[in-house]
């Protein structure tokens, strides 16, 4: 059974379009992240939510909504997509919003390239 | 800010070499520290973690001690197989409602037979 979903898993769009990515967890865990891998590999956080509520959000350009249905999903919306928004992007949950000890669990990651 | 420094890469070894791979932060708090790996094609998975200092994490034969009067993290393995081949990423993590893990660079590893 898959902890972290993602779909689509691989996404090819032209500049100026909007776009869903769509995350399930069937862990349990009330915490659910994004997270961002540019070309270098470099990983840094989008958002993060607790239970429905937006907890984190890291000076992401507003053309990005994430949407949390419930706390199983968190959807991640881009709107007018533009080259730098190619990257691949990671979903992650853990059981607890502020424990440090929590480990995140992530998802197998959507590549979006946008052309 | 918080950060966390990874040693430049990428690393390349015969099988069965030694592996060190150095990390260090600089963390406002007292954060717990996280080894991720991300093998190709796939999404991060925890390899190990220490919260306290002195802490010892350890997995598949990987092990990192968490040292706080050097700020520093460093994954070590006395000898590497060809699947251990993927990006080592170290991370830092805080206490707190906004709690978020902060990665350091990532750093490829090769591991040729």
């Amino acid at each position: 059974d898959t902890a972290v979903s993602q779909t689509p898993k691989y996404l090819v769009t032209q500049m100026g379009n909007d776009k869903s990515i769509k995350c399930e967890q069937n862990l349990g865990h009330d915490t659910m992240y994004w997270y961002k891998q540019d070309s270098k590999k470099f990983l840094k956080i989008m958002f993060s939510y607790n239970n429905k509520e937006l907890i984190i959000n890291e000076t992401v350009p507003n053309r990005f909504s994430p949407k949390s249905p419930d706390k199983a999903h968190l959807n991640l919306h881009i709107n007018s997509l533009e080259l730098g928004d190619s990257a691949v992007y990671f979903c992650a949950s853990s059981p607890l919003a502020g424990g440090a000890t929590d480990t995140q669990y992530f998802g197998p990651g959507t590549r979006l390239t946008v052309l | 800010g918080d950060s966390v420094t990874q040693m430049e890469g990428p690393v390349t070894l015969s099988e069965e070499a030694f592996l060190t791979i150095n990390c260090t932060y600089t963390a406002t708090g007292y954060p717990s520290l996280f080894w991720y790996v991300q093998y190709p094609g796939e999404g991060l998975q925890l390899l190990l973690k220490a919260t306290k200092a002195d802490d010892k994490g350890s997995n598949k034969g990987f092990e990192a001690t968490y040292r706080k009067e050097t700020t520093s993290f460093h994954l070590e393995k006395g000898s590497v197989q060809v699947s251990d081949s993927a990006v080592y990423f170290c991370a830092l993590l805080l206490r707190g409602a906004n709690s978020k893990l902060t990665f350091g660079k990532g750093i490829t590893l090769s591991v040729r037979p």
